[in-house]
C-alpha cells in the first residue's frame, strides 16, 4: 500500500464543473504540496499546507492532519485546467512521497 | 517560469556510462531537492541538498550521487547506468528548511539505452 494515496485515478468533466481531487497519507508530515504536471513533465506547485485551508483563483485546497486527509478543489473548471494532479507530503525526516496522480481532463 | 532552469533537456546514454545533470536554482535558495520521475508514475524522491550538504535521501543506490554549489547551482550525477534510469529528472528548490515551497524546473529527460 503506497503512503500517499490519490483518487480519483483519471477525472474527466464538462468544462465549468466543480472538480474534487482527494489525497490520504498515512505517515507523519511537516507540510503537503498539492503540484500540477504538464504534458512534457513541467510541474508547478500549486500549494503547500501545513493545516487549515489555501485559496489561489479556482484553486482551493483543503488539509485534515487528524484525518490525514487533504482535498484540492477546482471551481468552474475550464480545458486549460486538463493536468496530472500530484499530492506530495513532506515526511519529518526530510523526505518527499508522492501519490501517484490524479489525470485531469476537462471537455470544452 | 519558476526560475529554475535545468540541463541539458534530454540526453541519450548507453549502459555503463556516467551522466551528469546540472540544476540552475532561484538566487537564493538554499535547499535543492531532485526526483526521479519514469513514464506514468509519480516523482521519486533522490536526495535534499541543503547548503552543499546532503540534508536527506531516497531509496536510491550510492550510485546516484550529488553535488551543490554557492551559486545556487547544482548536479545529479548517476554512475553505471542502468536501462531502468531512463526517466524524467526534476530538480526543484526552495528557500530552506521544511515547509517551504518547491519551485520545480521543467526537468531532463534522460534515456539510457
Amino acid at each position: 500500500k503506497n503512503e500517499v494515496e490519490q483518487s480519483p485515478q483519471n477525472l474527466t468533466a464538462q468544462e465549468g464543473e466543480f472538480i474534487t481531487i482527494n489525497c490520504s497519507y498515512s505517515v507523519g508530515i511537516s507540510a503537503l504540496h498539492w503540484l500540477q504536471q504538464h504534458p512534457g513533465g513541467g510541474i508547478v506547485s500549486l500549494f503547500m499546507l501545513s493545516s487549515g485551508k489555501k485559496k489561489h483563483g479556482r484553486l482551493i485546497a483543503t488539509i485534515n492532519i487528524q484525518e490525514k486527509h487533504s482535498s484540492l478543489h477546482i471551481t468552474a473548471s475550464h480545458p486549460r485546467d486538463s493536468a496530472v494532479y500530484i499530492c506530495a507530503v513532506e515526511t519529518c525526516g526530510n523526505d518527499m512521497r508522492f501519490g501517484a496522480g490524479t489525470r485531469l481532463t476537462v471537455k470544452p | 517560469e519558476t526560475g529554475v532552469t535545468q540541463s541539458p533537456t534530454h540526453l541519450i546514454k548507453t549502459r555503463g556510462q556516467q551522466v551528469t545533470l546540472r540544476c540552475s536554482s532561484q538566487s537564493g535558495h538554499n535547499t535543492v531537492s531532485w526526483y526521479q520521475q519514469a513514464l506514468g508514475q509519480g516523482p521519486q524522491f533522490i536526495f535534499q541538498y541543503y547548503r552543499e550538504e546532503e540534508n536527506g535521501r531516497g531509496n536510491f543506490p550510492p550510485r546516484f550521487s550529488g553535488l551543490q554549489f554557492p551559486n545556487y547551482s547544482s548536479e545529479l550525477n548517476v554512475n553505471a547506468l542502468e536501462l531502468d534510469d531512463s526517466a524524467l529528472y526534476l530538480c526543484a528548490s526552495s528557500l530552506g528548511g521544511n515547509q517551504e515551497t518547491q519551485y520545480f524546473g521543467p526537468g531532463t529527460r534522460l534515456l539510457v539505452l
